[in-house]
C-alpha cells in the first residue's frame, strides 16, 4: 500500500533535539491521524484532523505538536522528548472521519 | 464506550493448520468491526470489515471472520496457514451509529506459522 507514506522511516534523536515527522496522502481523503505503538500496548490515538482541523486530541503531551497544513499532509512536530517516547508512529487516513483508516508504514522512533 | 479484547497475545500454527484468532468486543450499539494485519516493519493493512449485511465476512489473502452479535465476537479464521501469514494481528471496532467515531483497536495479536 503506497497511498501513505511517512518520512523519515527511522530516527533517533536526543531529548533536546527538535524533529518533525511528515505524513502524506494520496487517497483524497479528508481525516488524518496520527497514532502512538510502543510495544506490548494497543495502539494510542494522539491526534485526529478532519477537513484539515483538529478534532481530537488525546490528552497527549505539549512535546508533541501537530500540523495539518492541508487535507494530504500531517505533520508532528517533536521537541524535549523523553525516553518513554520511543516507539512507531503511525499515520492514517479515511475518506471522513471513522470511516475505513488507511495506514502509512510508521516512523520508528528512538530518543537516547 | 467500545472496548476490545483478544484472547492470545501469541498463536502459534503448523503450515497448512487451521488459524483462528479470536476478538471479542463490546458495544451499547451495533459496531463496525475490521481486521487489520502488520507486517514486520511496516504499518497497518486493512484484512477485512463488517458493517452491516452478511455476517461472515471475506476480506484479503483468505481470512475471514464472522460476526456473533449473541457471542460479541469476530474472530478471525483461515483454513490453512502460510508461511506468509506471520505478521501482527488487531481487531478494531468503531460505533456503526455514530458517522465520525474513532476506533478502538484491541492489543493485537502475533501469529506464529511454524514449518
Amino acid at each position: 500500500e503506497t497511498g501513505v507514506t511517512q518520512t523519515p522511516r527511522h530516527l533517533v534523536m536526543g531529548m533536546t533535539n527538535k524533529k518533525s515527522l511528515k505524513c502524506e496522502q494520496h487517497l483524497g481523503h479528508n481525516a488524518m491521524y496520527w497514532y502512538k505503538q510502543s510495544a506490548k500496548k494497543p495502539l494510542e490515538l494522539m491526534f485526529v484532523y478532519s477537513l484539515e482541523e483538529r478534532v481530537e486530541n488525546n490528552s497527549v503531551p505539549s512535546r508533541f505538536s501537530p500540523e495539518c497544513p492541508n487535507s494530504s499532509h500531517l505533520f508532528l512536530h517533536l521537541h524535549t522528548l523523553q525516553p518513554e517516547d520511543s516507539a512507531l508512529y503511525l499515520c492514517a487516513s479515511s475518506q471522513d472521519q471513522g470511516q475505513t483508516q488507511y495506514f502509512g508504514p510508521g516512523t520508528r522512533l528512538l530518543v537516547l | 464506550a467500545q472496548s476490545v479484547t483478544q484472547l492470545g497475545s501469541h498463536v502459534s500454527v503448523s503450515e497448512g493448520a487451521l488459524v483462528l484468532l479470536r476478538c471479542n468486543y463490546s458495544s451499547s450499539v451495533p459496531p463496525y468491526l475490521f481486521w487489520y494485519v502488520q507486517y514486520p516493519n511496516q504499518g497497518l493493512q486493512l484484512l477485512l470489515k463488517y458493517t452491516t449485511g452478511a455476517t461472515l465476512v471475506k476480506g484479503i489473502n483468505g481470512f475471514e471472520a464472522e460476526f456473533k452479535k449473541s457471542e460479541t465476537s469476530f474472530h478471525l479464521t483461515k483454513p490453512s496457514a502460510h508461511m506468509s501469514d506471520a505478521a501482527e494481528y488487531f481487531c478494531a471496532v468503531r460505533n456503526g451509529r455514530n458517522y465520525g467515531q474513532n476506533f478502538v483497536f484491541g492489543p493485537g495479536t502475533r501469529l506464529s506459522v511454524l514449518p
